[in-house]
């Protein structure tokens, strides 16, 4: 049981919009910031989103982050099949004093 | 170029242990804080460990607090992770993973993350 709460799986067609939620709590997401993490299929996790809603270099505008209270939100949009992979968020747990991640979501571009 | 190589993971029997060495390279190790993270088989990730820069604050996930022991050596550009006490549900992908500098634990993202290595535990 995962300390913050993501969807298992969304879905959507190429070029359409997706979002991606993410709940928690007043100790992790409202009180933290929170990033999100891009896993395609047989490798390691990279970084897309940081401090809620910055994006690294190289990290497409496609790929946005907000937060309200203690839910975090993931957004994507033109999506391409190349963006199918499980997504996830993560932030600190300022009660637990421990980093906790979401369950992560698949998605799928039909 | 930023490398981040996870090496010692293998087969070993429940109870047993085990020590993960990550190589850095490419950036100065001493200045970033690290972590381990752990993936199951089919499963999500799991936050393990933190160790600041210095190695002076450090952090564990209950699952492993007494049994898991992170630990860093600047002069020789590695991170180290010793498990004791293994259980079947030890059994995963264990990533090394780098937060950015001067964050702290609160403000924690990882910027990086190693290929990782992976640990079974089985008899």
């Amino acid at each position: 049981q995962s300390v913050l709460t993501q969807p298992p799986s969304v879905s959507a067609a190429p070029g359409q919009k997706v979002t991606i939620s993410c709940s928690g709590s007043s100790s992790n997401i409202g009180y933290n910031y929170v990033s999100w993490y891009q896993q395609l299929p047989g490798t390691a996790p990279k970084l897309l989103i940081y401090d809620t809603n910055e994006r690294p270099s190289g990290i497409p505008d496609r790929f946005s982050g907000s937060k309200s209270g203690t839910s975090a939100t993931l957004g994507i949009t033109g999506l391409q099949t190349g963006d199918e992979a499980d997504y996830y968020c993560g932030t600190w747990d300022s009660s637990l004093s421990a980093g906790v991640f979401g369950g992560g979501t698949k998605l799928t571009v039909l | 170029e930023v490398q981040l190589v996870e090496s010692g993971g293998g087969l070993v029997q429940p109870g047993g242990s085990l020590r993960l060495s990550c190589a850095a390279s490419g950036f100065t190790f001493s200045g970033y804080e690290m972590n381990w993270v752990r993936q199951a088989p089919g499963k999500g990730l799991e936050w393990v460990s933190y160790i600041s820069n210095s190695g002076s604050t450090i952090y564990y996930a209950d699952s492993v607090k007494g049994r898991f022991t992170i630990s860093r050596d600047n002069a020789k550009n590695s991170l180290y992770l010793q498990m004791n006490s293994l259980r079947a549900e030890d059994t995963a992908v264990y990533y090394c993973a780098r937060d950015p500098p001067d964050r702290g634990p609160v403000g924690t993202y990882i910027d990086f993350w190693g290929q990782g290595t992976l640990v079974t535990v089985s008899s």
